[in-house]
């Protein structure tokens, strides 16, 4: 299995853009996570879906954010309109059942 | 929700010494404790967990504790290498959800 596969891997956008990060899960992993890590911050889980359901997005800082899981080997983090303290690298993670995580290789994005 | 609290921030020993990172826990519903290792510019990796019913778990050089009665759990890197180095997290969920990670240990093996 290739891992957790995120794309972009780097994103340069001007504030106010709208902005697409990407992630397939391992196949047969039935939560999906998506965090984002800022130096002041940490790690910051942002929402987690199970089966394809969104269970808990209170971690999603503002109604700029939105994510969406169409179906098991895909998910979406959208910003719109981006800014640029969204600047921070952003993963996704998947796991089976209640095992540890995988993590994916991040998306850097800076806002300018 | 879940609040993990992880000392030090920053860690620095001599190759061949003992490293341990320390992480307290606010909710006694959690019972999945994991740590992952972070290599500068790359993804956090799973290194070793331990779930609430065992009190100790040691793979080669690591091992972790978990003090349930207290909700503190502590990661021990014997023998340390350079190749140690990188930043530490720990983290708790109930189960596998919702996990919460600490701040982060950065941590320096010099030669």
């Amino acid at each position: 299995d290739a891992g957790v596969i995120q794309s972009p891997r780097h994103e340069v956008t001007e504030m106010g853009q709208e902005v697409t990060l990407r992630c397939k899960p391992i196949s047969g992993h039935d939560y999906l996570f998506w965090y984002r890590q800022t130096m002041m911050r940490g790690l910051e889980l942002l929402i987690y879906f199970n089966n394809n359901v969104p269970i808990d997005d209170s971690g999603m800082p503002e109604d700029r954010f939105s994510a969406k899981m169409p179906n098991a080997s895909f998910s979406n983090l959208k910003i719109q309109p981006s800014e640029p303290r969204d600047s921070a690298v952003y993963f996704c993670a998947s796991s089976f059942r209640d095992y540890g995580y995988t993590f994916g290789s991040g998306t850097r994005l800076t806002v300018v | 929700g879940e609040n993990v609290e992880q000392h030090p921030s920053t860690l620095s020993v001599q190759e061949g010494d003992s490293a341990v990172i320390k992480c307290t826990y606010s909710d006694s519903a959690s019972n999945y404790f994991p740590w992952y290792k972070q290599e500068l510019g790359k993804r956090p990796q799973l290194i070793i967990d331990i779930r609430s019913n065992v009190g100790e778990k040691k793979d080669q050089r690591i091992a972790v504790t978990l003090n349930k009665t207290a909700k503190h759990f502590s990661l021990h890197i014997t023998e340390t290498q350079p190749e140690d180095s990188a930043v530490y997290f720990c983290a708790a969920s109930i189960k596998n959800n919702d996990m919460r990670f600490g701040a982060g240990t950065r941590l320096t093996v010099k030669p």
